[in-house]
């Protein structure tokens, strides 16, 4: 049964700082595998989108990796500002183009002004 | 970009009454949704997948009664909760998908009193 880990589960840096967030995966047969934003009680926001033959890929301050081997990924944010301020969640997708979507807990960021 | 409108965004009923949901693929045709449920603190849990036209297929431990999902076309797809008790109140996002990557609507935030 694939298992999603997020490390840290919360993470508190001042802005300007960069930072890495953590996702492992317990099986490395995945389709895909994508980080999302999530601010407080609203829906998702999708970032990057790394297909299980890439390394990795960037969207402005952000670059996430995955190495499926190790059945891991990172996303790595670029001189952190408040507007960072969000739960990012990693997904993978298990099982073919149609299959669904299994989230970690998240890690929650807070950049400090 | 792919859009997905989740309508209503917040809801409040009494208890033993229903509600619905809406998921709608704005710029695109979705040949699968996807229904999620998340708790405070809590990752998305995956409650079930519909494909156009057919019987959603629900995860193992959602009640396929009391959780109504018709997916009558490739844009719209509908969570009905049936007689909604309090335990039912929680946080609703729907995804869709055309295959590659997924596009959520906003969430559902319903609360059961």
């Amino acid at each position: 049964k694939q298992e999603v880990t997020q490390i840290p589960a919360a993470l508190s840096v001042p802005e300007g700082e960069n930072l890495v967030l953590n996702c492992s995966f317990t099986d490395s047969a995945i389709y895909n595998l994508q980080w999302f934003r999530q601010d407080p009680g609203k829906g998702l926001t999708s970032l990057l989108l790394i297909q299980s033959s890439q390394r990795e890929q960037t969207s402005g301050r952000l670059n996430a990796s995955l190495d499926k081997s190790s059945g891991r990924s990172t996303l790595y944010i670029a001189a952190s500002q408040p507007g960072d301020s969000a739960t990012y969640l990693c997904a993978v997708v298990h099982g073919g183009s149609q299959g669904n979507l299994i989230f970690g807990k998240g890690t929650k960021l807070s950049v400090k002004p | 970009g792919a859009v997905v409108s989740q309508h209503p965004s917040r809801v409040i009923c009494k208890s033993g009454t229903s509600v619905k949901i809406e998921c709608r693929s704005l710029d695109f045709q979705a040949t699968t949704m996807f229904w999620y449920r998340q708790f405070p603190k809590q990752s998305l849990m995956l409650m079930a997948t519909s494909n156009e036209g057919s019987k959603a297929t629900y995860e193992q431990g959602v009640e396929k009664d009391k959780f109504l999902i018709n997916h009558a076309s490739l844009t719209l797809s509908t969570l009905t909760v049936t007689s909604a008790h309090p335990e039912d109140s929680s946080f609703y996002i729907c995804s869709a998908t055309q295959g590659r990557g997924y596009t959520f609507g906003s969430g559902t935030r319903l609360t059961v009193v």
